[in-house]
């Protein structure tokens, strides 16, 4: 059974930086793409970050490029998301995602349950 | 606001079929065949309904479908039931710069 994991959340100043991870089972972790992806209270998906098999290719979105690295750890059958400058509108329930594929954008067939970020002073 | 526009909201009776549009661009939905679409209720995480436009997931009722029309994709609901009740949202790939987007969401609400 595919589970993902996600931890790392919390309340964070704005500013501050927090490191999200994802713990990954029940697939063979280093054979498929994986994403980010959050969603404000009461608001709609975004995608955030993706990351193919082997870090070889990598993409985000434009609102979190340039304060946010994704990266892996196959094995660690881990994912994480560095997330740097926080701002308000970065509190969001965060999830990781997994790709059907191996270097692919979408879709995103398993999801976590997701860990919640607040950004707020 | 969202780059793919989808209705807010739509209702439908138990039995009855509904379609939910999603509208793009020629930058994304027009061109790739890679549209997905997914289900979430309250409180819980998206799940995969459709992909590639028109794919099922094992598992997925054969009563979803998609399809697709130039800039605008569609997820049809046929026989609607108590437990289709929920959020959801249409995803695109949208090139080597964008990467992918959603649409805003449509709450389902079957009377």
């Amino acid at each position: 059974e595919v589970q993902l994991v996600e931890s790392g959340g919390g309340l964070v100043q704005p500013g501050r930086s927090l490191r999200l991870s994802c713990a990954a089972s029940g697939f063979t972790f280093d054979d498929y793409a994986m994403h980010w992806v959050r969603q404000a209270p009461g608001k709609g998906l975004e995608w955030v970050s993706g990351i193919s098999w082997n870090s070889g290719s990598i993409g985000y979105a434009d609102s979190v490029k340039g304060r946010f690295t994704i990266s892996r750890d196959n094995a660690k059958n881990s994912l994480y998301l560095q997330m740097n400058s926080l701002r308000a509108e970065d509190t969001a329930l965060y999830y990781c995602a997994k790709d059907p594929h191996s270097s692919g954008w979408t879709p995103f067939d398993y999801w976590g349950q997701g860990t919640l970020v607040t950004v707020s002073s | 606001q969202s780059a793919l526009t989808q209705p807010a909201s739509v209702s439908g009776s138990p039995g009855q079929s509904i379609t939910i549009s999603c509208t793009g661009t020629s930058s994304d939905v027009g061109s790739y065949n890679l549209v997905s679409w997914y289900q979430q209720h309250p409180g819980k995480a998206p799940k995969l309904m459709i992909y590639e436009g028109s794919k099922r997931p094992s598992g997925v009722s054969n009563r979803f479908s998609g399809s697709k029309s130039g800039n605008t994709a569609s997820l049809t609901i046929s026989g609607l039931q108590a437990e289709d009740e929920a959020d959801y949202y249409c995803c695109s790939y949208a090139g080597s710069s964008t990467y992918v987007v959603f649409g805003g969401g449509t709450k389902l609400t079957v009377l």
